[in-house]
């Protein structure tokens, strides 16, 4: 069975960086074919995919975020962390981390299952 | 930047079937994925690779694909499929993950 738990504060200041941790269990991170990626959702809003790290230490970001993203992995711990920098009220959110797979005819994968998620508020 | 469009809403009579669609100039080349999401749960993968249903997922859930426009069906809608639906795939290059807007559905 495959769970993941987003961690990491619950507010921050403005401009201030995030650092939210996703660890898991049930897969590895060194099996080929398989990531971790991270999503967000604002309060009534839709889903806004950020990052996501594959098993070959390949990494992909939003090209809209990508300035302010770090996206890395630490597979003897199961953890994935994601940073944010220059936080802003803009990017208050729901923040979740899901299990992603890739195979040779997709391209970015799905993602399944998806963490429980953490809400996260920017605010001085 | 690529996006793929979702209507806001669609409104269905327990039932019947309800057709929530997904447009994107992309999707001849990318898979597209569905996410149900029920208000404060995270999302639910329902349809993956345009039209395969995961382990467990109701067999009235349903995907189909056809030029840039991908389709989620639910057949004979209950009460439990009133959700917020999303559409997943990738940008045109394949290196970049888009979602859909979402579309509410309600059971009348």
């Amino acid at each position: 069975q495959i769970t993941l738990k987003e961690s990491g504060p619950t507010l921050v200041k403005p401009t201030q960086t995030l650092t939210l941790t996703c660890t898991f269990s049930g897969f590895s991170l060194s099996t080929s074919g398989v990531g971790v990626g991270w999503i967000r959702q604002p309060p009534g809003k839709a889903l806004e995919w950020l990052a996501l790290i594959y098993w070959n230490d390949d990494k992909r970001y939003s090209p809209s975020l990508k300035s302010r993203l770090t996206i890395t992995k630490d597979t003897s711990k199961n953890q994935v962390v994601l940073t944010m920098t220059n936080m802003d009220p803009v990017d208050t959110a729901t923040y979740y981390c899901a299990h992603n797979e890739v195979s040779a005819d997709t391209a970015t994968g799905w993602f399944d299952p998806w963490g429980q998620g953490t809400l996260v508020t920017v605010s001085s | 930047s690529y996006e793929l469009t979702q209507p806001p809403s669609v409104s269905v009579s327990p039932g019947q079937t309800a057709r929530i669609t997904c447009s994107g100039d992309a999707l001849p080349k990318q898979y597209a994925y569905w996410y149900q999401q029920k208000p404060g749960q995270a999302p639910v993968l329902v349809i993956y690779k345009d039209s395969e249903r995961p382990s467990g997922i109701p067999e009235r859930f349903s995907g189909s694909s056809s030029g840039t426009t991908v389709t989620l069906t639910i057949s004979g809608v209950q009460a439990e499929d009133e959700a917020d639906y999303y559409c997943q795939s990738a940008d045109s290059s394949g290196t970049s993950v888009v979602f859909g807007g979402g579309t509410k559905l309600t059971v009348l």
